[in-house]
């Protein structure tokens, strides 16, 4: 068990449809990643948070938002959804992300299923 | 730009043999961190490895090691004595200080056979 929690661990919608999903940190991680995982495109870096504030920003559309509240936890959201936005989403959590040799703890994702 | 490049979709490996997993990469940052992530049938991510640039000493952490040529920037993880419960997808990874992230490599799935 790494520590990081999230929900739900499956999803299913409809396209048009939007969706939060909700990580909740190791306990002490002020860092909090979003990857998106497809079969296409590996594991993709959309969004960093530290300590509340975003940090480092990859390859998130525009209809995916995030943030991350003042308990650390943090809420991804997806709207406007398409098929193509059907993967596992994962979050991961650091200590505080400044550092080389800091690992990250995943969660155990969702998967999103846009029908 | 930072870039991960993992060439090897898939390995094939013999219980109790050794395998090397390859991975290069790409960045203009002096100072960067690799690891090498193991994502089992079951989904999780799981940290195996790290390798710090400044590090002269390559990784080794119980049957994994990393093997680390900095001028060539490759950082391949070798397993030694392959079990069955190694096989899984294998994620090399970097984190670098010029973008404050950390990005993946596409991934190899491993098998390894009876």
């Amino acid at each position: 068990d790494s520590g990081v929690t999230q929900t739900p661990k499956h999803l299913i919608t409809a396209t048009g449809q939007r969706v939060t999903l909700r990580c909740s940190p190791r306990s002490g991680d002020l860092s909090v990643y979003w990857y998106q995982q497809s079969l296409d495109q590996g594991l993709q870096f959309l969004i960093q948070y530290y300590n509340g504030e975003e940090r480092a920003k990859g390859n998130i559309l525009e209809r995916f938002s995030a943030q991350q509240f003042p308990d650390l936890h943090s809420e991804l959201n997806l709207s406007s959804l398409e098929l193509g936005d059907s993967a596992l989403y994962f979050c991961a959590s650091s200590v505080d992300g400044w550092a080389t040799n800091e690992k990250l703890f995943f969660g155990s994702g969702t998967q999103l299923s846009v029908l | 730009a930072q870039k991960i490049t993992q060439t090897q979709p898939g390995m094939f490996v013999q219980e109790k043999e050794a395998v090397t997993l390859d991975c290069t990469y790409d960045t203009s940052d002096q100072s960067y961190g690799l690891f090498w992530y193991k994502q089992p049938s079951s989904g999780e991510m799981i940290f195996l490895i790290y390798q710090g640039s400044y590090d002269e000493q390559n990784a080794t952490e119980g049957r994994y090691s990393l093997n680390f040529q900095k001028a060539r920037k490759s950082a391949n993880l070798v397993i030694s004595a392959s079990q069955l419960g190694d096989s899984a997808m294998y994620f090399c990874a970097m984190w670098g200080t010029g973008g404050f992230k950390t990005i993946f490599g596409a991934g190899t799935r491993l098998f390894v056979k009876a």
